[in-house]
């Protein structure tokens, strides 16, 4: 079946820093990636809508100068987390979807912000 | 706005019992309907899907039937297992043909030995 790969699993760092996470279809060519988030025992939370070379569509109250979004390729979608900050500890999770997929998901990534 | 309504966890079983999950849903248009599955620690499998009325979507033994005259999509499966135990997720998608998902809050099931 498809393929979705999220890098990386786990990272932890230090306050103001900032935090790339990669999302990439490995099998097929993902039109449309979307960015979740997950707080502990929650549903997920969409954060982002983004298609390829196009400018990422936010859901509201999320900051997009602090989850900025890049989807430059039909395989490629990241997710820079800038400034971080302990609040923005979390799991966030992506997906891709394109022509006859249905979103498949990453494995997520759990980001810790010491 | 669409949203999707769970009941509420954690439900606990013996192995081999009988589980329903309750799923009902509101939106506007004609939305496919999904469960996703998710292990600790990992991100979301797909576990069936129905886009129509009255389609059931099954795997693994699991299955559910889309019914628009109730707005139900309730997850069931005649005989869990301890490998079971995992949080099970019920979602639509609009009809913006972006796929956007909209997830209930999930359901943690726990099966015991």
């Amino acid at each position: 079946g498809a393929v979705v790969s999220q890098h990386p699993s786990r990272v932890i760092c230090k306050s103001g820093t900032s935090v790339k996470i990669e999302c990439r279809s490995l099998d097929f060519q993902a039109t449309t990636m979307f960015w979740y988030r997950q707080f502990p025992k929650k549903s997920l939370m969409l954060m982002a809508t983004s298609n390829e070379g196009s400018k990422a569509t936010y859901e509201q109250g999320v900051e997009k100068d602090k989850f900025l979004i890049n989807h430059a390729s039909l395989t490629l979608s990241t997710l820079t987390v800038t400034s971080a900050h302990p609040e923005d500890s979390s799991f966030y999770i992506c997906s891709a979807s394109g022509q006859n997929q249905p979103q498949h998901f990453g494995d997520g990534t759990r980001l810790s912000i010491l | 706005g669409d949203s999707v309504t769970q009941m509420e966890g954690p439900v606990t079983l013996s192995e081999e019992a009988f589980l329903t999950i309750n799923c009902t849903y509101t939106a506007t248009g004609y939305p496919s309907l999904f469960w996703y599955v998710q292990y600790p620690g990992e991100g979301l499998q797909l576990l069936l899907k129905a886009t129509k009325a009255d389609d059931k979507g099954s795997n693994k033994g699991f299955e559910a039937t889309y019914r628009k005259e109730t707005t139900s999509f309730h997850l069931e499966k005649g005989s869990v297992q301890v490998s079971d135990s995992a949080v099970y997720f019920c979602a639509l998608s609009d009809s913006t043909g972006f796929q956007k998902l909209v997830f209930g809050t999930g359901t943690r099931l726990l099966v015991s030995p």
